[in-house]
């Protein structure tokens, strides 16, 4: 059965901390794996990584995908309280012309000033 | 302790036909949440609802579209007279108390419009 796991659940960290969310994944027929910011309303996408080794940058986010061990992590230096949210982890496989968006449960961070 | 649920997972219509999609909430949420992703996009907040009250249908174009959460039963989407554009990944999320707490998603349902 396919799954996307983030761990840890939840994490409470203080301004200029730097925190790293893992997601790790089984799945089928991998296409790419993609990173939401989650705050109100629709989530927002942060990163879609779909090759192994190369990291993508925004700001002070990044994130890596590690296709033979099937996980990714995403990295947040010198953390603000704006950076207060849930952070959602999908997969999505090959199955038909639309993909298909395994969500895992998120990752739920608070930034205390 | 089952996830959100989505039925059916694909729904194939043609062009005029009625496409219903329904999702039941975790046990113990109340609120409803649902997504479009269309291809090579990201989500798309469509509407949010609480039990037999729409809270927020910002997202949710005017004309064909509708959504309910009754009392008792799943939430469901429904699109009237679908056409080609609305195929599209449609995505069931639910939270149990605050609004837009911690959202859980359901696997989704995959609609062709042919």
């Amino acid at each position: 059965e396919d799954k996307v796991v983030q761990s840890p659940l939840s994490l409470v960290v203080h301004e200029g901390d730097t925190v790293t969310l893992n997601c790790s994944y089984e799945v089928t027929n991998f296409r790419s794996l993609l990173w939401y910011k989650q705050e109100k309303k629709a989530p927002t996408f942060l990163f879609m990584l779909t090759s192994s080794g190369i990291e993508k940058k925004s700001g002070r986010l990044s994130s890596i995908l590690d296709k033979k061990e099937l996980f990714s992590i995403l990295n947040i230096t010198a953390t603000q309280t704006g950076d207060s949210a849930v952070y959602l982890c999908a997969v999505e496989d090959q199955g038909g012309s639309q993909g298909n968006l395994i969500f895992g449960k998120g990752t739920k961070l608070s930034v205390k000033p | 302790n089952a996830g959100v649920m989505q039925n059916p997972r694909h729904l194939v219509r043609r062009r005029g036909q009625e496409a219903r999609l329904r999702c039941s909430p975790m046990k113990g949420h109340s609120h409803v949440y649902w997504y479009r992703q269309l291809p090579e996009e990201g989500l798309k907040f469509m509407v949010y609802l609480q039990k037999e009250n729409i809270i927020d249908e910002s997202g949710m174009p005017k004309e064909r579209f509708s959504a309910e959460f009754p009392k008792e039963g799943p939430s469901i989407l429904r699109i009237q007279q679908v056409v080609r554009g609305d195929s599209a990944a449609y995505f069931c999320a639910s939270s149990p108390g605050l609004a837009y707490d911690t959202q859980y998603f359901g696997p989704g349902t995959r609609l062709t419009v042919l």
